[in-house]
């Protein structure tokens, strides 16, 4: 049981370059999301799903894509990337169909754009 | 605008020391409460969810308590050890206009010396 798995790790950008950072877990969770987190921001909600074919914004949406095909996956898009995208990004799953039971966290992935 | 703060923001501490995290919200419409520990370079791991009907959970050393009519929770860490050390953060489920929504404090990070 692998929990939530995110891939790259570690990835540079140059700005106006587009990528996808990918996001699975094995749990049949309905609910994954995703979080960036800045240094002294805390942790903001860029998207999020409530199962397979529904997606929706979170707080911080402007400049990524998401969408849901499949429960397992849900991948992040970034368009057109910028410097202020540079951030560490988290996918978070929760076995509940909203944010409000027990949420699983990846190990992140470190985006950085020049 | 709903707010999590979390003093102190840093904490240095002699090994077995007790001690206590604490975490305020500016809205009393609560769900539930999530303790998470954060590594240096790693993800989130939830410690205790606390429902809002509960007063407190505990798992091990650690003991989490929710005041809904102050706007608070502390995690209490008893006899504290050098692998405790690292960031922890609050995470309330705020209720607003019929829509639940989880707000992150920015962390406190915690030292403990050997």
């Amino acid at each position: 049981n692998a929990g939530v798995t995110q891939t790259p790790k570690f990835q540079v950008l140059k700005t106006g370059q587009s990528m996808t950072l990918q996001c699975a877990q094995d749990m049949n969770h309905e609910y994954m999301s995703w979080y960036r987190q800045d240094p002294g921001m805390g942790l903001r909600l860029i998207h999020y799903s409530v199962g397979a074919g529904i997606t929706d914004q979170g707080e911080v949406p402007n400049g990524y894509n998401v969408s849901r095909s499949t429960t397992e996956d849900f991948p992040l898009r970034l368009l057109s990337a910028a410097p202020s995208q540079t951030s560490v990004y988290f996918c978070a799953s929760s076995y509940f169909y909203w944010n409000t039971g027990e949420l699983f966290f990846g190990e992140g992935s470190r985006l950085t754009v020049l | 605008k709903q707010e999590v703060t979390q003093i102190p923001a840093a904490l240095s501490v002699p090994e077995g020391e007790n001690l206590v995290l604490n975490c305020s919200f500016t809205d009393s419409a609560i769900y539930n409460l999530q303790w998470f520990r954060q590594d240096p370079g790693k993800g989130l791991t939830s410690l205790l969810l606390i429902q809002s009907s509960q007063r407190e959970q505990t798992s091990g050393r650690l003991n989490a308590s929710l005041d809904k009519s102050s706007g608070r929770s502390t995690l209490y860490i008893a006899a504290s050890q050098p692998g405790d050390s690292a960031t922890y953060l609050c995470a309330p489920v705020l209720t607003q206009g019929g829509s639940e929504k989880l707000v992150f404090g920015k962390g406190t990070k915690l030292t403990v010396n050997p």
